[in-house]
């Protein structure tokens, strides 16, 4: 099992461009989440998606940024218009179930967005 | 919504000896607390996790209290070792859990 797979795993934009950042989740794994990580600190909940559907995306950011894991492929993070507070580590977990259950979550390498 | 602290901040220790790590949360019908290991550069790994219905767990070197009348759980780590620096988030949720809410860290450094 290949585990969470993040890419790219550092991705330099400039102010006002857009970043996509994927992630594809373990063998089995229906669940997606994202969560982002600024330097030294914890991590914060983003956005939790099941195929094709967003459950809670409470913690996204209301413009900019968006979210979507499609039938087929990766889940993706989008943030469009980049900025420099949007530097940061993002991290992609899944797990086996959702909400209500229990399940580990398994994250992957994160992908380190840096803004210039 | 909920709020997590971890004390202390910064924990240093010596080879061999014993590391507490304390989480209190704000959110009572948090209900799945778990421990993530993260070293530098890397992804947070789950270590260790309790849910509400136990009141302590013990893996190997590792073990995880929880008191939920207070609102906190520990983080137990007994002979610690070189290769235990990191930090430590504890990531306490409901709803089975998977919506985690990441406390601030706590860097542990051990020393030779």
């Amino acid at each position: 099992n290949a585990g969470v797979m993040q890419n790219p795993r550092h991705l330099v934009r400039r102010r006002g461009q857009e970043a996509r950042l994927r992630c594809s989740p373990m063998k089995g794994h229906s669940h997606v989440y994202w969560y982002r990580q600024l330097p030294e600190e914890g991590l914060k909940f983003m956005v939790y998606l099941q195929k094709e559907n967003i459950i809670d995306e409470s913690g996204m950011p209301k413009e900019r940024f968006s979210a979507e894991f499609p039938k087929e492929g990766p889940s993706i993070l989008r943030i469009q218009q980049v900025v420099r507070g949007d530097s940061a580590a993002y991290f992609c977990a899944s797990s086996v179930t959702g909400q209500g259950e229990y399940s580990p979550l398994h994250f992957g390498n994160g992908t380190r967005l840096t803004v210039t | 919504g909920e709020n997590v602290e971890q004390h202390p901040s910064t924990l240093s220790v010596q080879e061999g000896d014993s590391a507490v790590i304390k989480c209190t949360y704000s959110d009572s019908a948090s209900n799945y607390f778990p421990w993530y290991k993260q070293e530098l550069g890397k992804r947070p790994q789950l270590i260790i996790d309790i849910r509400s219905n136990v009141g302590e767990k013990k893996d190997q070197r590792i073990a995880v209290t929880l008191n939920k009348t207070a609102k906190h759980f520990s983080l137990h780590i007994t002979e610690t070792q070189p290769e235990d620096s990191a930090v430590y988030f504890c990531a306490p949720g409901t709803g089975g859990g998977n919506k985690l809410t990441f406390g601030t860290g706590t860097q542990l450094k051990v020393e030779l």
